[in-house]
């Protein structure tokens, strides 16, 4: 069964410094998609970045990044020059297919970010 | 914005009812999915309809039911509802169901 674990429920960082959110997944399937979502406090959830199971780059979205190690199964999240607009909650999810050609995100548990002035 | 419309953004209604939320994919998009999100369950995968037609289904309860109209746009029917019911229904598109899901803004039902 696919599972995505979040170990942090929150995280604390200084403005203007990086921090990583850590996600490790569980799947037996070769081909998969990783997610990354942001939800602030208002609700909506806000795609924020993407890797495929067989990109060989580290995905890239301006101050996102996504650190994929394959072997070890972790999909960690780095926010560079953070900024108090991304206190939120940040969702990993990672798509699988769940039958026949049909796909479906499961979700990890969540990490509440906070970023201090 | 991400192009995904829900209706309502609330809705407050007493046990027993039944109410319909409502979606309009991103243009273009063909699939549409539906996800629960509770304090309790986190984020839960519902069902999921591709060009009119049921692709897969999740944690769907059997008094929920959804349909995709020939427009693209879905409905998501809860009935009997319970107040374990309450929380956040959000409706995610994307093309084909291999790229990135863009989530609506939530449909908050409050049962009581």
């Amino acid at each position: 069964a696919q599972k995505i674990t979040q170990t942090q429920p929150g995280m604390f960082v200084q403005e203007k410094e990086a921090v990583t959110l850590d996600c490790t997944y569980d799947t037996s399937d070769q081909s998969y998609g990783l997610f990354w979502y942001k939800q602030p406090s208002s609700g909506e959830m806000i795609f924020l970045i993407y890797q495929g199971s067989y990109d060989e780059q580290n995905a890239t979205e301006g101050r996102y990044s996504l650190n994929f190690q394959k072997a070890r199964k972790s999909a960690n999240l780095v926010i560079s020059a953070s900024q108090l607009g991304d206190s939120a909650m940040y969702f990993c999810a990672m798509r699988f297919v769940s039958s026949g050609s049909a796909r479906q995100l499961t979700f990890g548990s969540g990490t509440q970010l906070t970023v201090l002035p | 914005d991400s192009g995904v419309t829900q209706t309502p953004k609330h809705l407050i209604t007493a046990t027993g009812q039944r109410v319909t939320l409502r979606c309009s994919p991103r243009s273009g998009d063909l699939s549409v999915y539906w996800y629960q999100q509770s304090l309790d369950q986190g984020l839960q995968f519902l069902i999921q309809y591709y060009n009119g037609e049921e692709r897969a289904k999740g944690n769907i309860l059997e008094r929920f039911s959804a349909q995709q109209f020939p427009d693209l746009h879905s409905e998501l029917n809860l009935s009997s509802l319970e107040l374990g019911d309450s929380a956040l229904y959000f409706c995610a598109s994307s093309v084909t169901g291999r790229t990135e899901a863009f989530f609506g803004q939530g449909t908050r039902l409050t049962v009581v």
